[in-house]
C-alpha cells in the first residue's frame, strides 16, 4: 500500500525558515516523481513544486522560486522541501502527492501538514 | 499562467447528473489531454478521480466520468449520491511557468 506522511510543519515568524519531510513507503520511491502543492486555509489547491525520479529535473511555481528547494533521498524513501524567507502567504497545508499511471498526475496524497506563518 | 476557471458551486438531487466545467486556455487545456480531476471531503486529502482527460484510477466509481473540448474540460458525476457532496478542482499540465495548474474548485452540493 502506497504511504505518504508529510511532517515538519508549524508556526514560524516572517522571514524564518522550515523544513518540510515526506516519508514514502509502498512503493520503490526512486522510480517516481514527486510534488508538493498547498492549500491555503479555505482556499483552493496550488502547485508548488516538482521533482524528478532521480532529483536531476525540479520546477517551482513562481512564488516560491529562490526561497523553497525541493529534494530527495532515494536511500532514505524521502521527500524534502526547504522553505526560506517565510512569508504569511506561505501558510497552508503542504502536500506531498506523488504521480501515478500518467506522469502528469498527482494520484496518490499524504495527509498534509500545517503550515503557519505569523508573527 | 492563472488558475483554470470552474463555477464556484453546483448542486443536484440524489440520482440526478451533475457537470462542472473547467476552462482554460490555449497553453494549458487547449494544448495538452492531461487534465485531472481531484474530490476534497472537508479536512481530508484530495483524491485522484479522473486523469488523462477521461480515465478512472483504479477504484473510483464509473458514474464519474470526464471530458474535453477546447479549452474547456468537463467533470460529470451520474446518479448523485450523498458522499459525492465535496470539493472538486480541475488540474492541467501546462507546459511552461507553472507546469502545472489548477482550478479555483468547485463546491458540489446533493440536495
Amino acid at each position: 500500500e502506497v504511504q505518504l506522511v508529510e511532517s515538519g510543519g508549524g508556526l514560524v515568524q516572517p522571514g524564518g525558515s522550515l523544513r518540510l519531510s515526506c516519508a514514502a513507503s509502498g512503493f520503490t520511491f526512486s522510480s517516481y516523481e514527486m510534488h508538493w502543492v498547498r492549500q491555503a486555509p479555505g482556499k483552493g489547491l496550488e502547485w508548488v513544486s516538482y521533482i524528478s525520479g532521480s532529483g536531476t529535473t525540479i520546477y517551482y511555481t513562481d512564488s516560491v522560486k529562490g526561497r523553497f528547494t525541493i529534494s530527495r533521498d532515494n536511500a532514505k524513501n524521502s521527500l524534502y522541501l526547504q522553505m526560506n524567507s517565510l512569508r504569511a502567504e506561505d501558510t497552508a497545508i503542504y502536500y506531498c502527492a506523488r504521480v501515478g499511471n500518467s506522469a502528469y498526475d498527482f494520484h496518490y496524497w499524504g495527509q498534509g501538514t500545517l503550515v503557519t506563518v505569523s508573527s | 499562467q492563472s488558475a483554470l476557471t470552474q463555477p464556484a458551486s453546483v448542486s443536484g438531487s440524489p440520482g440526478q447528473s451533475i457537470t462542472i466545467s473547467c476552462t482554460g486556455t490555449s497553453s494549458d487545456l487547449g494544448s495538452y489531454n492531461l487534465v485531472s480531476w481531484y474530490q476534497q471531503h472537508p479536512g481530508k486529502a484530495p483524491k485522484l478521480m479522473i486523469y488523462e482527460v477521461n480515465k478512472r484510477p483504479s477504484g473510483v466509481s464509473n458514474r464519474f466520468s470526464g471530458s474535453k473540448s477546447g479549452h474547456t474540460a468537463s467533470l460529470t458525476i451520474s446518479g448523485l449520491q450523498a458522499e459525492d457532496e465535496a470539493d472538486y478542482y480541475c488540474c492541467s499540465y501546462g507546459g511552461s511557468s507553472p507546469p502545472w495548474v489548477f482550478g479555483g474548485g468547485t463546491k458540489l452540493t446533493v440536495l
